[in-house]
């Protein structure tokens, strides 16, 4: 079985500030481990997925993220923030080897303050 | 190239009736998956299809089916409509291999008066 945690449910920084967005995730077998976004009524658009070739992985719009087992963790960060930023962000797991299905953290509200 | 392309964006029906939601996933794409996305509940898995099987399903009641068609579009019918059907449904679809990504639509909003 596999589960999700994202601490913080609505985040606040100022443009140009650090973004970080926490993801903790449980697995029984090594997993893959993805980073959506979503803008006001539009689907998910995948920022960056983590797939045990590099620890650190780099996304679209300068976003990256670090996987790191001992704390079975994969948080989210982005040096200077955007106005652009602004969206809710999901974390995913999912375990491959024929069980597919992403199983969804509830989501990160990203609010940029000008 | 076009992307993952749901239909209807929008779906109103009253309690009781059926609905039937598409998707047609990108070209090459074998797989398709749907997600429930209903306030307060998160994104939930519902159902994978993959070269015209169901291949895995989430804890979603019978009234929740659905079919791929031979050219890897899907379609999404949900009987008996309650009101906390309620809920925009999402379609994915993805290449094979492990840990595939998938690749969402914009969805359909469902709204059960």
């Amino acid at each position: 079985a596999q589960s999700v945690t994202q601490l913080g449910s609505h985040v606040s920084v100022s443009e140009g500030a650090l973004v970080l967005l926490r993801c903790n995730y449980s697995s029984s077998v090594p997993p893959y481990l993805f980073w959506y976004v979503q803008y006001p009524n539009q689907g998910l658009q995948l920022l960056l997925k983590y797939t045990s070739a590099a620890t650190l992985v780099k996304g679209i719009n300068g976003f990256e993220a670090e996987f790191k087992k001992s704390e079975t963790s994969f948080h989210l960060t982005k040096p200077s923030a955007h106005m652009s930023d602004a969206a809710e962000y999901f974390c995913a797991v999912t375990l491959g080897f024929g069980n597919e299905k992403l199983t969804f953290g509830t989501g990160t509200r990203l609010t940029i303050i000008p | 190239e076009a992307g993952v392309t749901q239909s209807p964006t929008h779906l109103i029906k009253t309690r009781g009736q059926q609905a039937t939601l598409r998707c047609s996933p990108i070209s090459g794409h074998t797989s398709v998956y749907w997600y429930q996305q209903a306030l307060g509940l998160g994104l939930q898995f519902l159902l994978w299809y993959d070269e015209g099987e169901e291949r895995n399903r989430g804890n979603f009641p019978p009234r929740f089916s659905g079919r791929q068609f031979p050219n890897y579009s899907s379609e999404l019918n949900v009987n008996a409509l309650e009101l906390e059907d309620s809920a925009l449904y999402l379609c994915a679809s993805s290449l094979e291999g492990q840990g595939r990504i998938q690749y969402f639509g914009a969805g359909t909003r469902l709204s059960v008066l």
